[in-house]
């Protein structure tokens, strides 16, 4: 069964670092794009980038590009987004999803992560 | 970038009916289209890929079509269970856009 677990809820001040993590299992995690996506809170999905485990090729929105940091570990079948500093608009809730063709990072998501919910107060 | 514009924001309706959702591309995407649902406190859920096949396990009462730049998605004879926001995503190229949603409200 294919299962992406993301980390739990982070309570973060203003200025500092976050890393959170989403852990594929049930496939060849190294052979599948993983996508990041935010979402405000009571707002839409805004698709912020996409990773793929085998070379950690990376694609970034503009608009996340500097903002966030994506990594994977493929010895631990993981993905990570990263922040260095928050910042209070920064609180959402994040998804990680994997696309439903192997290889291809411009395919849709078909399984998604729980999510992560970050939030950002001083 | 490519933007994706849903109409309408909110739809109201009621269990049997028939609604159709729009989504537009600010150019051609040929039929790169995913539609997904999205329930409060849920992940999101792929209902549609390619613009027209069916995820597996989504009942066949949705539908897509669409190419290029206009789309649709018919829920025909709506269940209690789908009402829920929807959204649609292109991924022609990157950054894979979502649509703004659409909430489908018990009318």
């Amino acid at each position: 069964e294919v299962q992406l677990v993301q980390s739990g809820a982070e309570v973060k001040k203003p200025g500092e670092s976050l890393k959170i993590s989403c852990k594929g299992s049930g496939y060849n995690f190294f052979m599948y794009w993983i996508g990041w996506v935010r979402q405000l809170p009571g707002k839409g999905l805004e698709w912020m980038a996409i990773i793929y485990p085998d070379d950690s090729d990376t694609r970034y929105s503009p608009s996340f590009q500097g903002q966030v940091t994506i990594s994977v570990d493929k010895s631990i079948n993981t993905a990570y987004l990263q922040w260095s500093s928050l910042k209070a608009s920064d609180t959402a809730m994040y998804y990680c999803a994997r696309p439903r063709r192997y290889g291809a990072g411009n395919a849709a998501f078909d399984f998604w992560g729980q999510g992560t919910m970050v939030t950002v107060s001083s | 970038d490519i933007q994706m514009t849903q109409s309408p924001s909110t739809l109201s309706a009621s269990v049997g009916d028939s609604v159709t959702i729009s989504c537009r591309a600010s150019q051609s995407i040929n039929t790169w289209l995913a539609w997904y649902q999205q329930k409060p406190g849920k992940s999101p859920k792929l209902l549609i890929y390619k613009a027209t096949s069916l995820e597996s396990g989504v009942p066949s009462r949705f539908s897509g079509s669409g190419s290029g730049t206009e789309f649709t998605l018919t829920i025909s004879s709506l269940q209690p269970d789908d009402f829920a926001t929807y959204y649609c995503q292109h991924y022609n190229t990157d950054p894979y856009t979502f649509g703004q949603g659409t909430k489908l409200e018990i009318k």
